[in-house]
């Protein structure tokens, strides 16, 4: 069955470090997203990419970047992670065509010391 | 600016009664909305949607209504049970591409 998945799924990590998170799929999907939950503002866009070599910025994109050199992988980095960035982190993807539904990962929690 | 509203951070029913979520809007531009729904340690599943063309849309226990003219959408959970216990999250299809603009979500207890 297809599949999205992230890892790790818990992550303890120090302010300054370097942190990447993987997120891969077998929808085959061109749509791939991240994005960070916190109590009090759901779910809001990190980054985003349509389409292998294609990446966007979303709405929280500082301090964060992303690259796409495969059609099933949309790894997120935390160049030099900050307290702030304590949060749950959720991939997710989605067709070209019919773009509306998104299907998430598990999502990985990510604490920042 | 929140584009997409839930002002309402929980919800208490009993088990059997009628739940309803509800969500604000402010673009008028939105036309495809939808509701995931969240259990803990889990990522967000997609539950029912609903077009602009359309007020209504029912599938099994869960309806969504729509009205355009207040920007409102809703969710009909009808008879509620203790497993739809969970977050809801309501979203608009941005006007760019695919991407979705969430709401804050709503906690729903349904008690046995």
């Amino acid at each position: 069955d297809a599949e999205i998945t992230q890892s790790p799924r818990h992550k303890i990590t120090e302010t300054g470090r370097q942190v990447t998170l993987a997120c891969h799929q077998t929808w085959n999907h061109n749509n791939m997203f991240w994005y960070r939950q916190d109590l009090g503002h759901g779910l809001r866009l990190i980054h985003y990419s349509y389409g292998v070599q294609d990446t966007n910025k979303g709405e929280v994109s500082d301090g964060y970047s992303v690259s796409r050199s495969n059609t099933e992988d949309l790894p997120l980095t935390l160049e030099s992670a900050a307290s702030s960035q304590t949060s749950v982190y959720f991939c997710a993807s989605s067709e070209s065509q019919r773009g509306y539904e998104q299907y998430f990962g598990p999502g990985t929690r990510l604490t920042v010391t | 600016d929140q584009q997409v509203k839930q002002n309402s951070p929980s919800l208490s029913v009993q088990e059997g009664r009628i739940s309803i979520l509800n969500c604000d809007y402010t673009n008028s531009m939105f036309d495809y909305f939808l509701w995931y729904k969240k259990y803990p340690a889990e990522g967000p599943t997609f539950l029912i949607s609903i077009s602009s063309i359309k007020d209504k849309n029912e599938d099994g226990r869960f309806t969504v209504f729509l009205n355009k003219s207040a920007k409102h959408l809703s969710l009909h959970i009808v008879p509620s049970q203790p497993g739809d216990s969970a977050v809801y999250f309501c979203a608009s299809l941005g006007n760019q591409g695919g991407k979705l603009i969430f709401g804050q979500g709503t906690e729903l207890s349904v008690k046995p």
